[in-house]
């Protein structure tokens, strides 16, 4: 069983739609990362979260510590916001575990 | 199928010193990536290989950092010499390569290399 699980695997929606992605994580941590990969390219770090809530734009980051989950939701979502979403759990001592990664298509 | 190997997994080194980390990706992927992470902040891309060629290497800070993949496989990033501020942990992945219709295609992380530069 792996660390950190993200679901779904893979996400079709359509334009406007109200997106929602989950993370369950099993192990203590001192911050959970959300990353946003598009085709083709590198990795960009979307929060950093190690409690509460956080907002950018269309974003929204939600973490509870005690339940060991977390949530990004995307409002209003948009074609150019299709990529890979990765949940990373990042641990007292430095390591980091990576989920498996949530394939986002938005339909236009 | 075997995951992304690295080493070593820890590291220890004075400043001015250099060091070397390796990195072997999943057979048969054509991509591979280097990153830095400081503790804190998320993960910057350094440099991206395809097969043996650089695609990206625009943050990488050449005048210390190199990296070479010289017969598209295996990988190592050097840092000489080590300044206080590259302790981080060095991660890499790979993944397939492009793939055809624009879908994405997904990155496998190795376990890193935690380096500490005293």
């Amino acid at each position: 069983k792996n660390e950190v699980e993200q679901s779904p695997q893979n996400l079709t929606a359509q334009e406007g739609e109200f997106i929602t992605i989950n993370c369950s994580y099993s192990v203590g941590i001192s911050a959970l990362h959300w990353l946003q990969q598009h085709p083709g390219g590198g990795i960009v770090s979307l929060f950093m979260l190690s409690s509460g809530k956080k907002k950018h734009g269309r974003l929204i980051a939600t973490i509870n510590i005690q339940e060991k989950h977390s949530s990004l939701h995307i409002t209003a979502s948009h074609p150019r916001d299709s990529a890979v979403y990765i949940c990373a759990a990042l641990r007292p001592v430095g390591q980091f575990y990576f989920g498996t990664g949530t394939s986002l298509t938005v339909i236009p | 199928e075997a995951g992304v190997a690295q080493s070593p997994r820890y590291k220890i080194i004075e400043k001015r010193q250099s060091v070397a980390f390796w990195c072997n990706p999943i057979s048969g992927h054509a991509t591979l990536y280097w990153y830095q992470q400081i503790l804190g902040q998320g993960p910057k891309l350094l440099i991206q290989f395809q097969n043996n060629g650089v695609v990206d290497d625009s943050q990488l800070p050449k005048d210390r950092f190199s990296a070479e993949r010289l017969k598209g496989v295996d990988s190592t990033l050097k840092i000489q010499p080590a300044k206080l501020e590259d302790s981080a942990v060095y991660l890499c992945a790979s993944s397939r390569g492009r793939t055809s219709g624009g879908s994405t295609d997904t990155q496998y992380f190795g376990p890193g290399t935690r380096l500490t530069v005293l």
